[in-house]
């Protein structure tokens, strides 16, 4: 069964600092791996995801991931935060079959940036 | 093109009432899934339709939970009757046929008292 782990459950960092969220998972075949960040009352934007090719891939607003097969991660990472990054993180593995693709979460990094 | 919508946006309930939470998906997305959250622990997958046909509902938590998608457009959730373990956020998401990468809607925020 895939399954995804996100250690760290709160995260502060300060504005212009760099982050990194980490995200390990669990998955029989290659895996499909998505970052989705949630501000508060709003639903679940893609940031960016990961199929093959690459191992460093960029997304949306700044920010990059980078998979690591021998160490099952996919940290999310973003070299200067702003203020208006502050949402929660999620981590997401998919399965791939057609017409499939539902996602395992893991539990979500919520991130606090100090002025 | 507008995305996912789900309402109602909030719905607070008694236990014992039964609510219906609804889904549009992304025009001509084929897929549409739900999912939820409860107690800010994991997001968990409900069940999975391809159309109208319900292809994964491995998901449900039991059968007090009845999902449909006539004519294979927009969704529903009902709830019946509902219980003080199903409040939480539930998710809806869509995808294009044969794409794994989801869109996924504000959520509907359920608080059952």
């Amino acid at each position: 069964a895939q399954s995804v782990t996100q250690p760290d459950i709160h995260i502060t960092v300060s504005e212009g600092a760099s982050l990194e969220l980490r995200c390990n998972y669990s998955y029989g075949a290659t895996p499909y791996l998505f970052w989705y960040v949630q501000s508060p009352g709003q639903g679940l934007q893609l940031l960016l995801k990961y199929f093959s090719g690459d191992t460093l891939v960029q997304g949306i607003k700044g920010f990059e991931a980078e998979f690591k097969r021998s160490q099952s991660s996919f940290n999310l990472r973003k070299p200067s935060v702003h203020w208006s990054d502050a949402a929660e993180y999620f981590c997401a593995v998919g399965s791939y079959n057609t017409n499939a693709g539902k996602s395992t979460f893991g539990d979500g990094t919520t991130l606090t940036v100090k002025p | 093109e507008a995305g996912v919508t789900q309402f109602p946006s909030h719905s607070v309930i008694e236990k014992g009432q039964t609510v219906t939470l609804r889904c549009d998906p992304i025009s001509g997305h084929d897929n549409l899934y739900w999912y939820r959250r409860v107690m800010g622990k994991e997001i968990k997958f409900l069940l999975h339709f391809v159309k109208e046909s319900k292809q994964d509902e491995s998901g449900m938590p039991n059968n007090r939970f009845l999902a449909e998608r006539t004519g294979g457009t927009y969704s529903t959730l009902k709830v019946q009757p509902a219980e003080l373990e199903d409040s939480g956020v539930y998710f809806c998401a869509s995808s294009q046929r044969d794409s794994v990468g989801q869109y996924f809607g504000p959520g509907t925020r359920l608080l059952v008292l």
